[in-house]
């Protein structure tokens, strides 16, 4: 079955320190994976998927197949980045198509 | 374009009672999903129609059913309803279904069973 985790809740730096959001995913196919945001009082909205490879807000991330991770980076955090962030996984076949598996989220608090 | 639009926005029922949520897709997206989110976790799958049928469904039981019109808005059903069935309630469209297209969300649906 495909999980996705994300092991920390609450993720706490200062403006301009660098973050990592770490996500690990089990899935025996061939991953897809994105990255997911919700600002407050918004709606949860795409932030990057892995198969476009591009950079969005400074946030990049990578896919790394051997540790079966998907990490969140930015170099310098900014106060707007504040928010609850979601890894995700597509289900590209079976009974359960183009189902997103979530992990539980990452509160990110950037303090000025 | 006012993006994914769900109704109502909260809804409170009673255990053993039936709901009916609502969901507008993007104009020309022809698939939606519903996903429900119970508080403090990420969302999880219920459905995904694409062209009026079901394509996708996840592990939840038979009280959980669906239906897409021929304008491509939906409504998720719920009947019997358990305190466990409290949640926020997502709907995500995209312009095709399964795995071609980024999924838009709304903003959700509170449903809450006393």
């Amino acid at each position: 079955a495909q999980r996705v985790t994300q092991p920390e809740k609450l993720l706490s730096v200062f403006k301009g320190a660098p973050v990592e959001l770490k996500c690990n995913y089990s899935y025996s196919g061939s991953p897809e994976l994105f990255w997911y945001v919700q600002y407050s009082r918004q709606r949860l909205q795409l932030l990057l998927r892995h198969i476009s490879r591009e950079s969005i807000k400074g946030f990049t991330a990578d896919l790394n197949k051997g540790e079966t991770s998907f990490h969140l980076k930015k170099p310098f955090a900014q106060e707007e980045d504040s928010a609850m962030y979601y890894c995700a996984l597509l289900n590209a076949g079976g009974t359960s198509y183009g189902k997103l598996t979530f992990g539980q989220g990452t509160i990110l608090t950037v303090h000025p | 374009d006012a993006g994914v639009t769900q109704s109502p926005t909260h809804l409170i029922k009673t255990r053993g009672q039936h709901v009916t949520l609502r969901c507008s897709p993007i104009s020309g997206h022809k698939s939606v999903s519903w996903y429900q989110q119970v508080l403090g976790q990420g969302p999880q799958f219920i459905f995904q129609y694409y062209e009026k049928e079901e394509r996708g469904r996840g592990n939840f039981p038979d009280r959980f059913s669906a239906r897409q019109f021929p304008n491509y808005s939906s409504e998720l059903n719920v009947n019997a309803l358990l305190l466990g069935d409290s949640a926020l309630y997502l709907c995500a469209s995209s312009p095709e279904g399964g795995t071609k297209n980024e999924q838009f969300f709304g903003p959700g649906t509170r449903l809450t069973v006393l």
